[in-house]
């Protein structure tokens, strides 16, 4: 599949700070995707960008999808414990059906 | 209820069980998916149904057999299964197949079901 960098990795951070995170690839696509999953259930939809240079919110998340259609970054503002979690990017794939998923953001919110 | 359903949630079984997994998503999508989540893996997909018929097995082994009756439902049928096949299944359910054609590509993932074979 085609290859997504997530970044960073990881990132521990302390409630009330903000929280950027991003994702890059070589191919330009149509649709950028943002999931958050927790551990032991599924990825759930946080934002979906259909358009580029599109910038979202939901809640205190904002997401764009970047002008040259290869990239997209995620915004958490305040962050608070519960937005811990795996956060992932996602593109529709050049062959078959699969969702391409970026390796992941690993979030954690100290109180 | 509404999105994408999975039941049960948790289920343990010895490799000479015979279980199934079932999904219902409620958002009137004509597309579901099994993907298989190992830890420390990225996520696989195995089977895809659109309007209830199978587009895409992903080589998967015969000890997993998928099954749409209808574009609610999807069940995977699991049978002789091995220790390594355990793992999180999710189903995920989009309005059409997923192809990069934009608003229809999006997938809706369940809750999973954690599967543990002995």
């Amino acid at each position: 599949g085609q290859q997504l960098n997530q970044s960073p990795q990881s990132m521990f951070i302390q409630e009330g700070e903000d929280v950027s995170m991003n994702c890059t690839s070589s191919s330009i696509f149509n649709t950028w995707l943002w999931y958050k999953q927790e551990p032991g259930e599924g990825p759930v939809l946080l934002i979906a960008l259909y358009k580029a240079g599109e910038l979202t919110s939901n809640g205190r998340l904002t997401a764009q999808f970047g002008i040259t259609r290869k990239d997209s970054f995620l915004n958490i503002s305040a962050s608070i414990p519960s937005d811990v979690g795996i956060y992932f990017c996602a593109v529709p794939p050049n062959s078959g059906y699969a969702l391409n998923f970026g390796k992941g953001t690993s979030l954690l919110v100290t109180p | 209820e509404t999105g994408v359903t999975q039941t049960p949630r948790h289920l343990v079984m010895g490799m000479t069980n015979k279980k199934s997994l079932k999904c219902e998503q409620h958002l009137g999508h004509n597309a579901m998916y099994w993907y298989k989540q190992s830890a420390k893996k990225p996520l696989e997909l195995m089977f895809v149904y659109s309007l209830e018929e199978r587009v895409e097995n992903n080589s998967v082994p015969s000890r997993f057999s998928p099954e749409c009756p209808n574009s609610s439902h999807l069940f995977l049928h699991l049978h002789t299964l091995q220790p390594e096949d355990s793992a999180l299944y999710l189903c995920a359910s989009s309005q059409e197949l997923t192809r990069g054609f934009g608003l229809t590509d999006t997938q809706y993932f369940g809750p999973g079901t954690r599967l543990t074979v002995l």
